[in-house]
């Protein structure tokens, strides 16, 4: 399973866009690249997933380079509604048994 | 559609005291997965089933921590003779099929010991 390492924080401000990188230098290959996002006194949510190239969904994009040992989350326009914990996963390749690590995340605090 | 449910949502117990925590995946989602989760840091993986076979319980800190799911189902997570270090939330997550699917968790149950 990959080992995954990502920024523990960052401020940003509302409506600028904020990309969070995330390095997965050992991503196997069947792995995908799953990012989730966690409010406090609630469980983590999924916010997106992808394999490699670009990946886009009504919350969020996900690059992902060529050689697949980074992704990059991007938020487009953050609110304040967007502070959270942003957990960068990889796994879920043919191979796994649903064991996902999570790591710390990057606390993301949105400021007026 | 109704999400995966847990309860209770907040247990305290005693040390020494065995806890049943609960489980009610998505309606027709193969897998379930358990995780902990202590103050300020990332779900750790518990243990894994696949219909009712337990496929993979690596992450089960102890013997006191037991974990079932009989008819595929409903899950329950049991720890007996809680300590003060088993106080966390205890996510439950569950997905349609097998590995490879997205998985929703729930709002986690938060056991604090004292």
């Amino acid at each position: 399973l990959a080992k995954t390492t990502q920024p523990i924080s960052m401020d940003s401000y509302e409506g600028q866009e904020v990309n969070i990188t995330c390095s997965h230098n050992n991503i196997a290959t069947n792995d995908y690249i799953t990012w989730y996002q966690q409010f406090p006194s609630q469980g983590p949510r999924f916010i997106i997933q992808g394999y490699k190239t670009k990946v886009t969904n009504e919350v969020a994009s996900l690059f992902i380079p060529a050689d697949r040992k980074s992704s990059t989350l991007s938020l487009p326009r953050v609110s304040l509604s967007d502070t959270a914990v942003y957990y960068c996963l990889g796994g879920y390749g043919s191979s796994n048994t649903g064991k996902l690590i999570f790591g710390q995340g990057t606390t993301l605090q949105v400021k007026p | 559609g109704a999400g995966v449910s847990q309860s209770p949502r907040y247990k305290v117990a005693k040390r020494g005291q065995d806890v049943a925590l609960r489980c009610d995946p998505i309606s027709g989602h193969v897998s379930l997965f358990w995780y902990q989760q202590a103050l300020g840091q990332g779900p750790e993986f518990l243990t894994y089933f696949q219909n009712e076979a337990q496929l993979d319980k690596s992450g089960l800190p102890s013997d006191r921590f037991f974990a079932e799911r009989p008819e595929g189902s409903v899950s329950t997570l049991k720890i007996q003779r809680t300590q003060q270090e088993d106080s966390a939330v205890y996510l439950c997550a569950s997905s349609p099929r097998g590995v490879g699917n997205t998985i929703y968790f729930g709002e986690g149950s938060w056991l604090t010991v004292v």
